[in-house]
Order: C-alpha cells, then structure tokens, then sequence
C-alpha cells in the first residue's frame, strides 16, 4: 500500500497554463506538506496543513494555491504557470513527533 | 533562521570503501536531526533520525551521533555498496512535532564497483 501518492508523476505544460497536483496519504497523520526540489536539488517548504488549516506559507507566490478537503488530501494548484515554476514537487506527511513520510514527487516541466 | 550545512558533492568511492558525509546545523532549542536518502527517480526516504543530544541513528550500516557541542549529525558507513548510490539529505525539524523540515542542499554519493 502506498502510503503517500502524488498525482500525476510527470507533468509537461505550456507557460501561462493551470495545473493542479493531487496528494493523498493513508497513514492517518494530520499534518501534510508540500515541499519544492530545484534542479540543483535543494529542498524548501511550500505550505503546511494541519486539520485541513493552513499552518505555514513560506513566502509562496500566490500563483500556487494549496486545497485541503479533509486531513487525508492536500492538493496544490498552479495558476499561470512560468519557467522558473519547473522544479518537481513533493508532497509529505507527518503524525505528532513522528518523521514526516515523503511522496515520489511530481516533475513539473514549463515549455 | 534554523539552517543546515552539508558537504558539496559529488562523493565518488570505490565499493567497501568507508563513507562520511558532514552536516553541521544551526537552531535555536533542541532540534531533531535527520538522514534522508534520494535514490534516482524516487522520492525521499528517512535513513534514519536523532531526537536529542549524543542520541545515535543507524539503519542500513548508516550510522550518525546527534552532537550538540559541535551542533553536526554527520553520516558514516563502515563500507558502501552500488546500491547506496544516492543523495543524501541532512535535515532538522525545530520542535517536537508536524514543523517542516530544514534541508541541507544534498550530497550526492556514487559508489563504483
């Protein structure tokens, strides 16, 4: 069982475009996250939810809108899509004290 | 702000060779500290994890000593394989719990045969 799934995998657009990547996790745990890999690998946080309430937004565009409908789903919306947005996208979650579990990520690639 | 500091890479070691790969952190309060691994084409996975100080992690043959005096969380392994060809992420969480993490930007490690 997979225990945090981003949709889709792989993400090819146009700039200007909308796109939307969906996560799901089955472990139960109440807070989730999306984080950003660059192309030299380095990894910031996005956004953070806890209950479904958005706890942390590091600063994001507001190009990038996160949606949680329940605690076991945060998905990430993307208005307007610009070059410097290809990056892949990693979605994670985490329980109390417990280390946070990470998705495969998604590959966002702007044309 | 908390922040993480690892060695450049690339590290390139033959098999069996013996591994140390440097992190040192800055926080305030007492952090925990993370090794997370990036195989090719995957997403991130917890290599092991430290809660306070002289705590040890180890999975795998990694092993890594959370040390306050000299704030650092380094990895090592006694000898590497193929396999553990991978990125290395040196991470910390600043408080107890659902905090984001803090990543250190990655090193990355190919083991030749």
């Amino acid at each position: 069982d997979t225990a945090v799934s981003q949709t889709p995998k792989y993400l090819v657009t146009q700039m200007g475009n909308d796109k939307s990547i969906k996560c799901e996790q089955n472990l139960g745990h109440d807070t989730m996250y999306w984080y950003k890999q660059d192309s030299k690998k380095f990894l910031k946080i996005m956004f953070s939810y806890n209950n479904k309430e958005l706890i942390i937004n590091e600063t994001v565009p507001n190009r990038f809108s996160p949606k949680s409908p329940d605690k076991a789903h945060l998905n990430l919306h993307i208005n307007s899509l610009e070059l410097g947005d290809s990056a892949v996208y990693f979605c994670a979650s985490s329980h109390l004290d417990q280390p946070q579990h990470f998705g495969d990520g998604t590959r966002l690639s702007i044309l | 702000g908390d922040s993480v500091t690892q060695m450049e890479g690339p590290v390139t070691l033959s098999e069996e060779a013996f591994l140390t790969i440097n992190c040192t952190y800055t926080a305030t309060g007492y952090p925990s500290l993370f090794w997370y691994v990036q195989y090719p084409g995957e997403g991130l996975q917890l290599l092991l994890k430290a809660t306070k100080a002289d705590d040890k992690g180890s999975n795998k043959g990694f092993e890594a000593t959370y040390r306050k005096e000299t704030t650092s969380f380094h990895l090592e392994k006694g000898s590497v394989q193929v396999s553990d060809s991978a990125v290395y992420f040196c991470a910390l969480s600043s408080s107890s719990g659902n905090t984001p993490l803090v990543f250190g930007k990655g090193t990355r490690l190919s083991v030749i045969a």
